[in-house]
């Protein structure tokens, strides 16, 4: 059964940087596209940013592009989100999904969410 | 642009059926969806995927009183013998290389 857990969420002032992390097991984690999606309190799913199985491809929302940067190690089955210059509009659940196909599909699993609050 | 549009918000009995709709922006009726559940204070978990011609593939355990349909640029979650566990919220999701879409989501109460 595929599973996915994030970490690294918590508490980052204005401007901060934070790393999350999201461990895969259960699936072959270098033949799937993954993805992290954000959902800011009270509100609905929105999709951050996108990196192919094999890593060679990234696509960022342009409410993260030139913040965020996306990476995985297919050696440890991690996915990785890089966030930087934090904004409270950041604030938000961020979810890791892994993707129907190396590069594209829809998510299946998800994970349970790590919280990331951007305040001073 | 794509564009999903759901209503905010659903209601129906317990025991009931209830069908949930999410509409493909103008042109783009060609595009397969999914449907994702979130119970509250939960992640998503994928429902189903639903093609343009109807067919649909559930996720692994998702009961068989969960189905897809089509018509046309509308994409339809059917749940019926609503039960209380039903009350969520639905979310729809298209995807191409490079983008990932979804609705504004649609809150199920179960009267």
């Amino acid at each position: 059964e595929a599973q996915l857990l994030e970490f690294g969420g918590g508490l980052v002032q204005p401007g901060g940087s934070l790393r999350l992390s999201c461990a895969a097991s259960g699936f072959t984690f270098s033949n799937y596209a993954m993805s992290w999606v954000r959902q800011a309190p009270g509100k609905g799913l929105e999709w951050v940013s996108t990196i192919s199985g094999s890593g060679d491809s990234t696509y960022y929302a342009d409410s993260v592009k030139g913040r965020f940067t996306i990476s995985r190690d297919n050696s440890k089955n991690t996915l990785y989100l890089q966030m930087s210059s934090l904004r409270a509009e950041d604030t938000a659940t961020y979810y890791c999904a892994k993707e129907k196909t190396a590069t594209t599909g829809w998510f299946d699993p998800w994970g349970r969410g790590t919280l990331v609050t951007v305040s001073s | 642009q794509l564009v999903l549009t759901q209503s905010p918000s659903a209601s129906a009995s317990l025991g009931a059926s209830v069908k949930l709709t999410c509409t493909l922006s103008s042109g783009l009726s060609n595009y397969a969806i999914a449907w994702h559940q979130q119970q509250p204070e939960k992640g998503p978990r994928y429902l189903m995927k639903v093609n343009s011609d109807g067919s649909h593939t559930k996720g692994d355990g998702i009961p068989d009183r969960f189905s897809g349909s089509s018509s046309g640029a509308e994409r339809y979650l059917s749940i019926s013998s609503l039960q209380s566990e039903d009350e969520a919220d639905y979310y729809c999701q298209t995807w191409g290389t490079g983008f990932q879409v979804f609705g504004g989501g649609t809150k199920l109460t179960v009267l």
